[in-house]
């Protein structure tokens, strides 16, 4: 059974930076691409970054280019998304997810909240 | 990027109504459309693949229609259970782009 779980997230200050983490098992992780996705407060969802199985073709959205770095570990079975230079508008749930047939699988999710 | 405008916002519906929620694209994106239940607190869940395609372990009342640009989805007979947020995603350009969301009531 499929399974993403997220860890990382937290409260951090303006201009700071963090790191999230996604643990898979379930599935071969090095045969997919993954996506990284947010929710703001009360706000609809927002596709972030994407990553090839082998990591050679990535894409960002506008509002995080140049700030985050999408990333894997296929001998770790791992997803990772490094955030520099914080907004308080990058606070938001933040998903893992597989791109299959789109987005197939996601996480539960966790919570980064950027506030001083 | 592709626009996904998506309506209602929000609906209010009985128990056994048929519900339909629509999304425009404001380009071809083929049939690379996916439908997503959203549930506070819960992972979103794919119920519709390539526009019209039932994932596996979906109820059947749940189904997806295309016509060009236009995409539909449709619960046959409204649930309990089924309250939650409803957004279309196109997957044929990046920036994937989601509609803003339909949040259903009963």
């Amino acid at each position: 059974q499929e399974q993403l779980v997220e860890s990382g997230g937290g409260l951090v200050k303006p201009g700071g930076s963090l790191r999230l983490s996604c643990a898979v098992s379930g599935f071969t992780f090095s045969d997919y691409y993954m996506s990284w996705i947010r929710q703001a407060p009360g706000k609809g969802l927002e596709w972030v970054s994407y990553i090839s199985s082998s990591g050679n073709t990535i894409y960002y959205a506008d509002s995080v280019k140049g700030r985050f770095t999408i990333s894997r570990d296929n001998a770790k079975n791992s997803l990772y998304l490094q955030m520099n230079s914080l907004r308080a508008e990058d606070t938001a749930i933040y998903y893992c997810a597989r791109a299959s047939r789109g987005i197939d699988y996601w996480g539960q999710g966790t919570l980064v909240t950027v506030s001083s | 990027d592709i626009q996904m405008t998506q309506s209602p916002s929000s609906l209010s519906a009985s128990v056994g109504d048929r519900v339909t929620v629509t999304c425009q694209a404001s380009q071809d994106v083929t049939n690379r459309l996916n439908w997503y239940q959203h549930k506070p607190g819960k992972a979103p869940n794919l119920l519709i693949y390539d526009a019209s395609s039932l994932e596996t372990g979906v109820p059947s009342r749940f189904s997806g229609s295309r016509s060009g640009t236009h995409f539909t989805f449709t619960i046959s007979s409204l649930q309990p259970e089924d309250i939650a947020t409803y957004y279309c995603q196109q997957f044929d350009y990046f920036p994937y782009t989601f509609g803003q969301g339909t949040k259903l009531e009963i």
